[in-house]
């Protein structure tokens, strides 16, 4: 089993839906949890990080956690074209030298 | 500027070759970082640095060597360069007092002929 999983896609969407990209991890007691954007041919960017079981909330990304059922979701309001790029989410390894491990990642792309 | 600058973007050369990748932060970062991306796979960890007398090794260090020549100084090398080391090279840095958020250079494409 990977210790993070993600959905390769492509997940299809019309511009202005909400795309709702998924992760799961098989460390229970990973503590941090990130959001890379990665255009493609490009570096990956952090767009969202959170560390506590709820909902955060950034512009239009809302990003999504519950330890309990070991999964991470990112939530994009309103999409647009340019939201199109692979999302990568990493999740912090057990030990305290917090190298992140990263899912294969979601690749997006939104019609217009 | 960008504050993580990777030497070169792109580079290809023949099996066996011995190659160097640099990268080089103005971050101030102590801790630094060396993936690869493979189509398909992600981004695997070859060897981090969490300062400069400090060097692990990651999930894929076989084939590989780095070198910390200062904080802000973080190579990577292929003493003998094969084919399925053709991938995409990122460095990347963090700070421990930023929840370990990465921050990456521009990537070198490497292609092992």
């Amino acid at each position: 089993q990977k210790e993070v999983e993600q959905n390769s896609g492509p997940l299809s969407v019309p511009e202005g839906a909400i795309a709702s990209l998924n992760c799961t991890y098989s460390d229970r007691v990973s503590q941090s949890f990130f959001w890379y954007r990665q255009y493609s041919g490009k570096s990956p960017e952090l767009i969202m990080s959170i560390y506590s079981n709820g909902d955060k909330e950034d512009g239009r990304f809302t990003a999504q956690l519950n330890k309990a059922s070991q999964y991470v979701s990112l939530l994009i309001r309103d999409s647009q074209p340019s939201d199109s790029a692979t999302y990568l989410c990493a999740v912090n390894t057990r030990d305290s030298s917090y190298k992140l491990i990263f899912g294969s990642g979601t690749r997006l792309l939104v019609r217009p | 500027d960008a504050d993580v600058t990777q030497t070169p973007r792109n580079r290809i050369t023949k099996t066996g070759k011995r190659i160097m990748l640099e990268c080089s932060q103005t971050k101030g970062h102590d801790r630094m970082y060396w993936y690869r991306q493979d189509p398909g796979l992600g981004l695997r960890l070859i060897y981090y640095s969490f300062d400069v007398k400090d060097i692990n090794k990651g999930e894929i260090s076989d084939g590989y060597s780095v070198s910390r020549q200062a904080q802000a100084k973080f190579s990577l090398s292929l003493e003998s360069a094969i084919p399925n080391q053709t991938a995409l090279y990122f460095c990347a840095t963090s700070d421990p007092a930023d929840n370990e958020k990465l921050f990456f250079g521009s990537g070198t494409q490497l292609s092992v002929l």
